[in-house]
């Protein structure tokens, strides 16, 4: 079992759609969640981050995670064409001798005017 | 701040020859990373070091070698290039490995071997 999984999509939305993005993990001791957004011919920026469970909001963004089930979302509400892009979910393995990040495939995001 | 800079923005090579991706950052983070990138598919980790003289191995380094005499810079050389290597290449930096502490990526290198 990969160690984290994230259907790949594509996503298309109408503008102002409530957009939910999700990722699954296998190992329980991961305590560090975030998501990056990579917009076309571009480098993944980051996004959201969140540390153990609950849920943590910045703007139109919310970031959820539920350590019972090893589930993480990234909600984005009143979605916008400028939120078109691909969105990789990341989780922080320490692992080995420090933390590195374990990607998603990423979800490719498209949001219709 | 430039932030982190890569060169060339595409290449083009063939089967068996080499060449040198070249990255900067100009925030003095210790933390450098090299990902690659395949259509569909998550980032790679290919090698990070910690520091100038201090490189590890990632998930998928055949084929690939670093070096790190500076803070600033962290070359990824390719050896006798193969088709398996076409991908779009990243290099990030960060201040600390720990959680929270951000990856800067740059614009990446799409690389072709034909």
């Amino acid at each position: 079992q990969k160690e984290v999984e994230q259907d790949p999509g594509p996503l298309s939305v109408p503008e102002g759609a409530i957009v939910s993005l999700n990722c699954t993990y296998s190992n329980s001791a991961f305590q560090y969640f975030m998501w990056y957004r990579q917009y076309s011919r571009k480098g993944p920026e980051l996004l959201m981050y969140t540390y153990s469970s609950g849920n943590k909001e910045d703007g139109r963004f919310t970031a959820q995670v539920d350590k019972s089930s090893k589930y993480i979302s990234l909600f984005i509400r009143d979605s916008q064409p400028s939120d078109s892009a691909t969105y990789l979910c990341a989780i922080l393995d320490y692992g080995g001798s420090q933390g590195n990040l374990i990607f998603g495939k990423g979800t490719k995001l498209s949001v219709k005017p | 701040n430039a932030g982190v800079t890569q060169t060339p923005k595409f290449r083009i090579l063939k089967i068996g020859q080499s060449m040198t991706l070249q990255c900067t950052q100009d925030m003095n983070h210790n933390y450098m990373y090299w990902y690659r990138q395949d259509p569909g598919m998550g980032l790679k980790l290919i090698y990070y070091s910690v520091g100038a003289g201090i490189t590890d191995k990632g998930e998928v380094p055949n084929g690939y070698n670093v070096s790190r005499s500076t803070t600033e810079d962290f070359p990824l050389r390719l050896e006798l290039a193969a088709p398996s290597q076409t991908s779009v290449y990243f290099c990030a930096s960060s201040y600390s490995p720990n959680g929270g502490n951000e990856q800067f990526f740059g614009p990446g290198t799409r690389l072709t071997v034909l």
